[in-house]
This record gives C-alpha cells, sequence and structure tokens, in this order.
C-alpha cells in the first residue's frame, strides 16, 4: 500500500503565487522526498529532506517535515506556468524502496 | 550521459500475448526499479533489484517477471498481458550516494492492452 498521502489533490493559482501542499506518511522514515512530473514524463527528483531535518529550502522551494505529526509539505514560491506538473512525496524506510503518494497537480495560470 | 533509457516508448498488444521492457541507465548505478503508473494514482512499485544478481517484489508483482542482466540492464516480462496491465511504465535506478535512495527516472512506457 501506499505510504503517502498528498494534499489536495489538485491545486489552480495565478501566476506570482505561492503553491502549498502536503503530504502524510504512515511508518518511521530515513528521508522523505519531493518529485516532479511534468505531463507525459518521467519522475525528476526535486528535493531530499532527512528524518532529523525539519526545514529544508532549494531556489523557490520550500520543504518542511514534522515527524512527530508524520508531515511535510512543499511550498513553491512565486510560480510560473512551468511549474505546472504533478508533484508526488516519497518516503525512504532505508529499505531500498521508496513509496509514492498519490500526487498533486498543480495548474499554474497566466 | 542519457541516464535511464527505456524501449519502446508506446506498445498495444492484444490479451494473451508477451513483451518485454528494456530498461539500461549508465549512471553506474546499483539499484534499479520497475514501476507502474495509473490515472490518478502515484506509482506502484512492480519489482526492483537492489544491487546486480538479486530481485525482489515490490508491492504489485503478480503477472509480471523481471530479469537484471546485468549493472546496466533491467527487463521486465509480460508473460501473458491481460488489459489489468494497461498502463504507463517507469523504470528508475539510483546510487545511493550518502544514504539517499534518489532515483532517477526514465520517460516511461505506455502500454495498452486489448
Amino acid at each position: 500500500s501506499q505510504q503517502g498521502e498528498e494534499d489536495p489533490q489538485a491545486l489552480s493559482i495565478q501566476e506570482g503565487e505561492n503553491a502549498t501542499m502536503n503530504c502524510s506518511y504512515k511508518t518511521s522514515i530515513n528521508n522523505l522526498q519531493w518529485y516532479r512530473q511534468n505531463s507525459g514524463r518521467g519522475l525528476v527528483h526535486l528535493i531530499l529532506i532527512r528524518s532529523n531535518e525539519r526545514e529544508k529550502h532549494s531556489g523557490r522551494l520550500r520543504v518542511t517535515l514534522d515527524t512527530s505529526k508524520k508531515s511535510s509539505s512543499l511550498l513553491i514560491t512565486a510560480s510560473r506556468a512551468a511549474d505546472t506538473a504533478s508533484y508526488f512525496c516519497a518516503t525512504d524506510a532505508n529499505d531500498y524502496k521508496l513509496s509514492f503518494g498519490a500526487g498533486t497537480t498543480v495548474t499554474v495560470r497566466a | 550521459n542519457a541516464g535511464v533509457t527505456q524501449t519502446p516508448k508506446f506498445q498495444v498488444l492484444k490479451t494473451g500475448q508477451s513483451m518485454t521492457l528494456q530498461c539500461a541507465q549508465d549512471m553506474n548505478h546499483n539499484s534499479m526499479y520497475w514501476y507502474r503508473q495509473d490515472p490518478g494514482m502515484g506509482l506502484r512499485l512492480i519489482y526492483y533489484s537492489a544491487s546486480e544478481g538479486t530481485t525482489d517484489k515490490g508491492e504489485v508483482p503478480n503477472g509480471y517477471n523481471v530479469s537484471r542482466l546485468n549493472k546496466r540492464e533491467f527487463s521486465l516480462r509480460l508473460e501473458s498481458a491481460a488489459p489489468s496491465q494497461t498502463s504507463v511504465y517507469f523504470c528508475a535506478s539510483s546510487g545511493g550516494e550518502g544514504g539517499k535512495n534518489i532515483q532517477y527516472f526514465g520517460a516511461g512506457t505506455r502500454l495498452s492492452v486489448l
């Protein structure tokens, strides 16, 4: 069964606005990752946050992790049309496997 | 570097036919994975190979077999295709550097079983 669940399932925002999506998971993890998938393409790794970290930044991306609540959030600031994609969280329990959520579809309107 | 290459990109099969999906990576990664992605769902792991010479079942292995041919190549075989196997299949690889299982994905194979 899938470990991560993203919320919301879909998000539509205006260019320049921020987009926030959340991920909840069920078991202990080594790290949590976020991936992006553009339409018709494979997934691309965006950012990884370790279980002992609370916040991480990469460019316009900000990820938080709350292991006590088993949840993470991904914030994309100043969104652009090119950010239109599906975003997936993936949990790594240090067993060679990742467990992916169902994803959040983000549409950025011009 | 090409990264992860999957062939074919598209395939249409009739129920009962067999086929092999090919995957190759040029990043010298130890681990390789096969996933399927169905509409509105995330990726579900079919099989994985943590290192050359080993393969293990994932979440949805029924109806599939795999072969880790060498460090570069990991193939997925459908022996008798069923309509329920209509999906998009992704291969991925990971080097596991620093204990981080960051995965690199191919472009996918879109399979329809009629």
